[in-house]
């Protein structure tokens, strides 16, 4: 059974300041996807990952994957207070010729003025 | 283009009752996946329907079921609610390249059981 794994679960920064959400994966897979989710809210696209070392940028985020050490990264670079929310990641494999996503746990971003 | 709609968008029910949640899929799109979102188990997978057929199926009782239409909107049944149903239902459909399987949900339904 595919298990994904985010850490932390929580995380209070000040504005201004650096932060990595990882998300940590225990079988092969080749996709990976990060959403946002504010409260109340529903579940944001935010990147799509396909291969092996693949990077993506929008504004401060910026996510990576490194499908051999079955890890993906989110990198935030001076966080300011709209980028408070929950963040998922999301694994992709295929289960009997059907693909399947797999959410990790969530991230709660508090980004502190 | 108009996102996913769900409805309704709440709900109250009571131990026993049943209940039916809807879902439009983007225009295009023939994928729709359901999921249930709790602050104990987090976003656990429900099941995908694509072309009206269920392609695959997650952990959950056969209380929990689900069809898809020919105009690729979905519903979704639960029979029997219990206390631990209650939780944000989101829908989510996709165009289902081959590469790429984003999805992109809708607002929810958030069900209440008392």
């Amino acid at each position: 059974e595919l298990k994904v794994e985010q850490n932390p679960l929580f995380l209070s920064m000040q504005e201004g300041k650096n932060y990595t959400i990882y998300c940590n994966y225990s079988t092969t897979s080749d996709r990976l996807y990060w959403y946002r989710q504010d409260p109340g809210k529903s579940l944001e696209s935010l990147f799509v990952l396909l291969s092996n070392g693949a990077v993506k940028q929008e504004g401060r985020l910026m996510a990576s994957l490194d499908t051999k050490a079955r890890l993906s990264t989110l990198h935030i670079t001076a966080a300011v207070h709209d980028l408070s929310a929950t963040y998922f990641c999301a694994v992709e494999r295929e289960d009997f010729g059907n693909e399947k996503l797999t959410f990790g746990t969530g991230t709660r971003l508090t980004i502190i003025p | 283009k108009a996102g996913v709609t769900q409805t309704p968008r709440y709900l109250i029910k009571t131990r026993g009752q049943q209940v039916t949640l809807s879902c439009s899929p983007i225009s295009g799109h023939r994928s729709v996946s359901w999921y249930q979102q709790t602050p104990g188990q987090g976003l656990q997978f429900l099941f995908e329907y694509f072309s009206e057929t269920q392609r695959n199926k997650g952990n959950f009782p056969g209380r929990f079921s689900g069809r898809q239409f020919s105009n690729s909107r979905s519903e979704m049944n639960v029979s029997t609610l219990e206390l631990g149903d209650s939780a944000l239902y989101l829908c989510a459909s996709s165009l289902y390249k081959r590469e790429v399987h984003e999805q992109f949900f809708g607002p929810g339904t958030r069900l209440t059981v008392l």
